[in-house]
């Protein structure tokens, strides 16, 4: 397996509260991608890193914020968590022109 | 138009038929194309990669490039109950360091 790791696994948090999630990898791979999966919808790139501090926008991110300051980590927060963040949280690692590779997933319940 | 579409089915074959997933995009300079499988409570797993027209084999699987008309396509010889997930359609729209997924297919393989 890819060594990609997401933390935490699960998490319920309360409305208006901050958080964020992290995903690492050992592979210092250089794209690092922030999806979340929703019944119906799919995985949604939410932010993608191209590397160290180096980051952009994908179709739905408002409402979340990345940083990027080691290779190694992509940091997700949610600045204030709202009940429609409420999703599975996936991160995957790619290098240039090869496959993406996923971590376990984060399920977030916001309450 | 979303950029990556699929059926989100379910299509239901029977063991040791073929199945047969579609997938349409939207941007024509595209470079790289993905197939991936995701079984329910996990995370996505890559079953093959594509980046020129034509077929790619690999044991029971065959992806299909066909880059005029858009569309890519996996085949499923054989198709055993241990199938049945969801499978996800996965391109590098040009120029950009996004991956982008469709909405996946659901397959049920019956005994």
């Amino acid at each position: 397996d890819a060594g990609i790791t997401q933390s935490p696994r699960h998490k319920v948090t309360e409305t208006g509260t901050p958080v964020t999630l992290r995903c690492h990898q050992t592979e210092n791979h250089r794209y690092m991608y922030w999806y979340r999966q929703d019944p119906g919808h799919g995985l949604r790139l939410i932010h993608y890193s191209y590397g160290v501090k180096d980051t952009d926008k994908g179709e739905v991110s408002d409402g979340y914020s990345v940083s990027r300051s080691k290779t190694e980590d992509f940091l997700l927060t949610l600045e204030s968590a709202t009940s429609s963040q409420t999703s599975v949280y996936f991160c995957a690692i790619r290098n240039i022109n090869t496959e993406a590779f996923f971590g376990q997933g984060t399920r977030l319940t916001v309450v | 138009q979303k950029e990556v579409e699929q059926n989100s089915g379910p299509l239901s074959v029977p063991e040791g038929a073929i199945a047969s997933l579609n997938c349409t995009y939207s941007d024509r300079g595209s470079q790289s194309f993905f197939w991936y499988r995701q079984y329910s409570g996990k995370s996505p797993e890559l079953i093959m990669s594509i980046y020129s027209n034509g077929d790619k084999e690999d044991g029971r699987f065959t992806a299909q490039l066909n880059k005029a008309s858009q569309y890519v396509s996996l085949l499923i010889r054989d198709s055993q109950p241990s199938d049945s997930a969801t499978y996800l359609c996965a391109v590098n729209p040009h120029n950009t360091d996004k991956l982008i997924f469709g909405t996946g297919t659901r397959l049920q393989v019956f005994p």
